[in-house]
């Protein structure tokens, strides 16, 4: 079935390394990929989106790129910030339904 | 902006009690959503509604129902509470136009059953 894999956290940075937080999927026809953040106390919100392959999705410094061949989805960061600290997951969209998988979100800690 | 609010931010329950859960939306979305989430397990659908008075099971239905007798409101309810129940609840919204509309959550129901 449809699924979505992420690593496992925490991630522990220092403050300006370069992150990379990898996904991949499993996915029958032609999903919607998305990445959403997580702050401490609050719902997720959407961070980046891509709709088809070779898209590349970026928002606030953060990038990810539909790759169909390797059904991945990896998000990355070139310089990370302390206020980067947060609980990152992806997620499908399924075709032919209104349902999302999401993968198991990876905690990302980024010290100054 | 889109806003999805939800009643409670903190719930303390007893076993056994009926439960339930708000969820209001702003924006005039079709499709409306309930999850939990769980460490180490993501978020998992326990149902959504994508029109009013529509709803349908997602992947753990089994000890909630839900109501959706308005557009902007879906309510989550625990017939019977029980602590497998003690969880962090979302709610997500979304406009219809196929997948590539993204999902709207508010800031989630950290509910306790004692």
């Amino acid at each position: 079935g449809d699924s979505v894999t992420q690593m496992e956290g925490p991630v522990t940075l220092s403050e300006e390394a370069f992150l990379t937080i990898n996904c991949t999927y499993t996915a029958t026809g032609y999903p919607s990929l998305f990445w959403y953040v997580q702050y401490p106390g609050e719902g997720l919100q959407l961070l980046l989106k891509a709709t088809k392959a070779d898209d590349k999705g970026s928002n606030k410094g953060f990038e990810a790129t539909y790759r169909k061949e390797t059904t991945s989805f990896h998000l990355e960061k070139g310089s990370v910030q302390v206020s980067d600290s947060a609980v990152y997951f992806c997620a499908l969209g399924i075709s032919g339904t209104y349902k999302y998988i999401f993968g198991t979100g990876t905690r990302l800690k980024v010290l100054a | 902006d889109v806003k999805v609010t939800q009643s409670s931010r903190y719930l303390v329950k007893r076993t056994g009690e009926k439960v339930f859960l708000e969820c209001v939306q702003d924006m005039d979305h079709e499709n409306m959503f309930w999850y939990r989430q769980d460490p180490g397990l993501g978020l998992r659908l326990i149902y959504f509604s994508y029109d009013v008075k529509m709803k349908e099971k997602g992947d753990i239905p089994e000890g909630y129902s839900v109501s959706r007798e308005k557009k902007e409101r879906f309510s989550l309810i625990l017939e019977s509470a029980s602590t497998n129940q003690t969880s962090m609840y979302l709610c997500a919204s979304s406009r219809t136009g196929g997948l590539n509309q993204p999902q709207h959550f508010g800031d989630g129901t950290r509910l306790s059953i004692l």
